[in-house]
């Protein structure tokens, strides 16, 4: 596609359920990153796929979080019993990860509000 | 460990004023460097970024940026700002350790006033 595209824009969730977020990437883009952004706290990086494994999955919070990407290309971010703290802005981002090549394109985010 | 450090969280500046952000990194390994600007209820776009080559990088919008290798900084700069300058500006380090991964800073806040 033209851009990053992520799905849903807004979800409002109880708390304790699970839900999906879905980030389709530039095609051809090797690379792809999930980042938080919550109110006043800048970017955290959650998580960063090359290809389809994920070499540093050092920034999930918890074991609440997890990640896939399949075929290179769409990848789902699931958070298990979601909790008041985890509303936030999910961002992705993806980049043709290689050399100089390493400029991140960001989708325009999910807004996830637990309630 | 590899870290971004942006050292203002806010800064207010009055227009036509110059303003500074400051950026620091540290990394054992050779990095890309970029700053990337986003405007109120908008997505995060690339304002300018260091690769190789001249460490005086120019960006959109009149930024510039430079590279100082010695002392570990990027910080952005711009000579005379405008009120459509207000946003959250963020640093990142992309840092080859065979594999490529980027890491952000925790952004600053310019408050442009008139």
């Amino acid at each position: 596609g033209a851009g990053v595209s992520q799905s849903p824009s807004n979800k409002v969730t109880e708390k304790g359920k699970d839900v999906e977020l879905r980030c389709d990437p530039i095609s051809g883009h090797t690379a792809l990153y999930w980042y938080r952004q919550s109110l006043g706290q800048g970017l955290e990086f959650l998580i960063y796929f090359q290809g389809n494994s994920a070499p540093d999955k050092s920034g999930l919070p918890s074991d609440r979080f997890s990640a896939e990407r399949t075929g290179g290309s769409v990848s789902t971010l699931t958070i298990q019993r979601t909790q008041q703290e985890d509303s936030a802005v999910y961002l992705c981002a993806s980049s043709l990860g290689a050399g100089e090549n390493t400029e991140a394109f960001f989708g325009q985010g999910t807004r996830l509000t637990v309630v | 460990a590899q870290s971004v450090t942006q050292l203002d969280s806010q800064v207010p500046v009055f227009e036509e004023a110059p303003v500074e952000l400051r950026c620091n990194y540290s990394s054992s390994v050779s990095v890309y460097l970029f700053w990337y600007v986003q405007y109120p209820n908008q997505g995060l776009q690339l304002l300018l970024k260091y690769l190789s080559g001249s460490t005086l990088v120019k960006g959109i919008n009149g930024f510039e940026a430079e590279f100082n290798k010695s002392q570990t900084s990027f910080h952005l700069r711009k000579p005379s700002v405008h009120i459509s300058d207000t946003a959250e500006y963020f640093c990142a380090v992309t840092i080859d350790t065979g594999g490529f991964k980027t890491i952000f800073g925790a952004g600053t806040r310019l408050f442009v006033k008139a």
